[in-house]
Formats: C-alpha cells, sequence, structure tokens
C-alpha cells in the first residue's frame, strides 16, 4: 500500500497568515493526489485534485503543488473559515488518505 | 445537481453485521468514469477509505477490512449498500459515501467531488 504522510498534524496560524500543508507519498504517485478540507461535523470538501487543479468553486488563495513525492497545499492569506482538517488523498492504486492537519486559530 | 445520503443502524452489537445503503441522485451509476466509494472516520480520527464500485461493476477494497467488506450495486434504485461483517466497538465512526469522479481517459485522476452528510455507526452490546 501506498503510505501518505502528513505534516504538520496541526499547526496554530492567524488570520492573514500563509499557511503550507505538505503530504509525501511511500512512493510515486505521479500527480494523482488530492486534497480535502473539512469542517467539524461536516463531510470533506474537494479543493484541489491532481496535485494542483483547483476545483470549481474553491477560492484561488488555494493551490497545490508537487515536487516529487512531496505534495504541497498552500493558503495564501488564511481567512477565518479556513480553520478546518485538510487531508490529502492518492489516486495511483488502493486509495489512501493522509492523517489530516488541523489548522487552528493562534 | 448530485446528492448522496447514507442510511442504515445508528448502533449495532459486536459480532453484528452492518448494512448501510448509499441513496443518491443526480447521476447514473452507469455512465462510464463514475463510481462510488465508502470511507469512514472514527470520532476525532482521520479518514479512513473502505471501497469503491465502479459504473462497470468493478469493486475495490481496502486491503485490511476486505475480509469483512461487499460492496453492490443497484443502478436502478441508484443505490450502493456496504455490508460489513464481525462489527466491533472500534468501527464506530462516521460513514460516508461519496461520488468517485474521473477526470479524464487516462484513468489515473479521480476524486471524491460529492460526498453525503455521513452516519454515525456505534458499536457497543
Amino acid at each position: 500500500d501506498i503510505q501518505m504522510t502528513q505534516s504538520p498534524s496541526s499547526l496554530s496560524a492567524s488570520v492573514g497568515d500563509r499557511v503550507t500543508i505538505t503530504c509525501r507519498a511511500s512512493q510515486s504517485i505521479s500527480t494523482y493526489l488530492n486534497w480535502y478540507q473539512q469542517k467539524p461535523g461536516k463531510a470533506p470538501k474537494l479543493l484541489i485534485y491532481a496535485a494542483s487543479s483547483l476545483q470549481s468553486g474553491v477560492p484561488s488563495r488555494f493551490s497545490g503543488s508537487r515536487s516529487g513525492t512531496d505534495f504541497t497545499l498552500t493558503i495564501s492569506s488564511l481567512l477565518p473559515e479556513d480553520f478546518a482538517t485538510y487531508y490529502c488523498q492518492q489516486s495511483y492504486s488502493t486509495l489512501t488518505f493522509g492523517g489530516g492537519t488541523k489548522v487552528e486559530i493562534k | 445537481q448530485i446528492t448522496l445520503r447514507e442510511s442504515g443502524p445508528t448502533l449495532v452489537k459486536p459480532t453484528q453485521t452492518l448494512t448501510l445503503t448509499c441513496t443518491f441522485s443526480g447521476f447514473s451509476l452507469s455512465t462510464s468514469g463514475v463510481g462510488v466509494g465508502w470511507i469512514r472516520q472514527p470520532p476525532g480520527k482521520a479518514l479512513e477509505w473502505l471501497a469503491l464500485i465502479y459504473w462497470d461493476d468493478d469493486k475495490r477494497y481496502s486491503p485490511s477490512l476486505k475480509s469483512r467488506l461487499t460492496i453492490t450495486k443497484d443502478t436502478s434504485k441508484n443505490q450502493v449498500v456496504l455490508t460489513m461483517t464481525n462489527m466491533d466497538p472500534v468501527d464506530t465512526a462516521t460513514y460516508y459515501c461519496a461520488h468517485y469522479l474521473r477526470l479524464d481517459s487516462s484513468g489515473y485522476v479521480w476524486y471524491f467531488d460529492h460526498w453525503g452528510q455521513g452516519t454515525l455507526v456505534t458499536v457497543s452490546s
């Protein structure tokens, strides 16, 4: 199985901060990596697919990139509604999710 | 507009079999490049993928749970059913079904773009 390791598991940030979350695959998955946002008590929401493509309706402050087996989700300027938990998920082989990154208010 | 809704028991006893139904609208599970998946989330923990069924009836299971899971579809009813045998308290979780979409013909770019609200299943005697 392909393991997806997210870091950090949690972070504290302020409104307006630039936030970066990393997801590392245990082997090559090309660009077959998706990012989701989940708020408490709600279902996950797709943000980014294929490593860097923004899902329709998602604000442009969210972006994704890839370097080898490392993937990054960046929020350019954090808004209050962005405090949530973020998950990566690979679709290259048997599906796996990362362990999540909780973005909390500093 | 795509919607999905999970239904099933909220409480099951250890060793029992759980049967969950995902009823959906806004798409057909006979359309090429479409699937429905099940994902669960124990309280306070991460998402865990369980199973997928594709438009062509191909099925995929989490390797760690494969022996306990069965996924089926009823295209005429717009439903997908997941059964999980031998339930244990560690299986207590919110169970989600989600629409799985293939972006292009390459076959690798797939994602969950619509999710149900989830249903909490508690395993307790």
